[in-house]
């Protein structure tokens, strides 16, 4: 299948600091991403979907100001946590899709382990 | 609110035994059943998927039994092995192609 890089795999900071998690298609092109936030022994929540050249799509509850997401390429997404806090504290995941089909799968990275301290 | 939801939260099965995920949706329009497995530190994988005009898919030892009727849809892993002991989750994708996942099922096969 599709390879989706996501770096870093894991990062601890400040509390205060920002942090930016990059997101990569390796060997198709994204028209879509999707930013997932998983907390210890509970499902994926997704957070935000970006269309290559478009702004975001937050899901409810998000604060699209804390989260930023940039989806300059058709290989590149990016998640900036800003002003991170101990409740920030979780394991982020991307996930890729090159098209709209139905059944088109959607690739995911390996995930980062943000601890904020 | 929850659009699938998931069963059992957790199971343990022998070696050699099947192991039976059950999920269940609301929304007629989803297109597309994924079940993806994941292991601990790592981003979630597809295993195997289905549409709504298929009942049953198989690949390998894993099988999708899918009851649109009911809006029921399980996963059968046959002869389970310790490798399989993971964290599984069923998905939903809409027009919207957004993915919506089950709330997990953590799969501990003993040896």
């Amino acid at each position: 299948g599709a390879v989706v890089s996501q770096h870093p795999s894991w990062v601890i900071c400040k509390s205060g600091t920002s942090v930016k998690i990059e997101c990569r298609s390796l060997d198709f092109q994204a028209t879509t991403m999707f930013w997932y936030r998983q907390f210890p022994k509970q499902s994926l929540m997704l957070m935000a979907t970006s269309n290559e050249g478009s702004k975001a799509t937050y899901e409810q509850g998000v604060e699209k100001d804390k989260f930023l997401i940039n989806h300059a390429s058709l290989t590149l997404s990016t998640l900036t946590v800003t002003s991170a806090h101990p409740e920030d504290s979780s394991f982020y995941i991307c996930s890729a899709r090159s098209g709209a089909r139905a059944g088109t799968e959607a690739f995911f990275g390996q995930g980062t382990r943000l601890t904020v301290v | 609110q929850q659009q699938v939801k998931q069963s059992p939260q957790s199971l343990i099965v022998q070696k050699g035994g099947i192991s039976i995920i059950n999920c269940a949706y609301e929304n007629t329009a989803f297109d597309y059943f994924p079940w993806y497995q994941q292991f601990p530190g790592k981003g979630p994988a597809l295993l195997i998927a289905i549409r709504p005009d298929v009942s049953e898919k198989k690949e390998g030892r894993f099988t999708i039994s899918f009851n649109k009727s009911a809006k029921q849809f399980s996963l059968h892993i046959m002869d389970s092995q310790p490798g399989d002991s993971a964290t599984y989750f069923c998905g939903t994708v809409g027009s919207a192609r957004q993915l919506t996942f089950g709330s997990g099922t953590q799969l501990t096969v003993l040896p």
